[in-house]
């Protein structure tokens, strides 16, 4: 079956950690998206990326960095520099051509700092 | 930069009523896109709907429609014979057609929908 999967479900770091969370689609989609999804605020973009080789910062880049070596896989890194990496972060992908195409979303990763 | 606001934090219908969610953007753009995405309770995300700005003509799939006014940038989605499963966060979404953008969702904050049995 086609599809996103994001890995770990559920994340826990200390206070000072990086982490790395994974994203892999099988769809052969060329762009790939990260989006932090905080209570009241919707989704807000982190990285993207339209090839491989290639990322663009989103809205909210800082404390995080991002990879693209392989068209399947796009893993985010939330490092220590990041103030409030509590949140739940949503990996999405789309195929190449018209934007009216849909973004389709992974199940998520939910990241608590203790 | 464009930006998109969902005025109704919560909405709640009673099952196999209608009802509609608010959503309202901002853009100098003339040409763009617009989604409706729905997050159940699994937070996975899932397309309801999509708009072309360049089309006059509304988009329906199903029980879903929307009802888009360009000039008032308004986007609002209605929902007619609400069923149980409809329960979910909503999200509506604005995507720029123009290819240096990158293809990017700039979303709202999202109307929570409960529907009573």
């Amino acid at each position: 079956d086609g599809g996103i999967t994001q890995s770990p479900k559920y994340l826990f770091r200390k206070e000072g950690q990086n982490v790395t969370l994974s994203c892999e689609q099988n769809l052969n989609h060329d762009a790939m998206y990260w989006y932090r999804q905080d209570p009241g605020q919707g989704l807000r973009l982190i990285y993207y990326s339209q090839i491989v080789n290639d990322f663009q910062k989103g809205d909210i880049a800082e404390g995080y960095s991002v990879s693209r070596e392989k068209k399947e896989s796009f893993p985010l890194t939330v490092t220590s520099a990041q103030k409030n990496p509590t949140a739940f972060y949503l990996c999405a992908s789309s195929p190449p051509g018209q934007p009216y195409n849909e973004q389709f979303f992974g199940p998520g990763t939910r990241l608590t700092v203790l | 930069a464009q930006t998109v606001t969902q005025s109704q934090p919560e909405m709640s219908v009673q099952e196999a009523e209608t009802v509609t969610l608010s959503c309202t953007y901002d853009t100098s753009e003339s040409d763009y896109y617009l989604f409706w995405y729905k997050q159940p309770p699994s937070r996975q995300m899932i397309l309801v709907i999509r708009q072309e700005a360049y089309k006059q003509q509304n988009a329906t799939e199903n029980r879903f429609s929307v009802n888009f006014q360009k000039a008032a940038k308004s986007f609002s989605l209605k929902i007619s014979d609400s069923q149980l499963g409809d329960a979910a966060m909503y999200f509506c979404a604005y995507r720029s057609a123009w290819k240096s953008s990158g293809d990017k969702l700039t979303f709202g904050t999202g109307t929570r929908l409960a529907v009573r049995p």
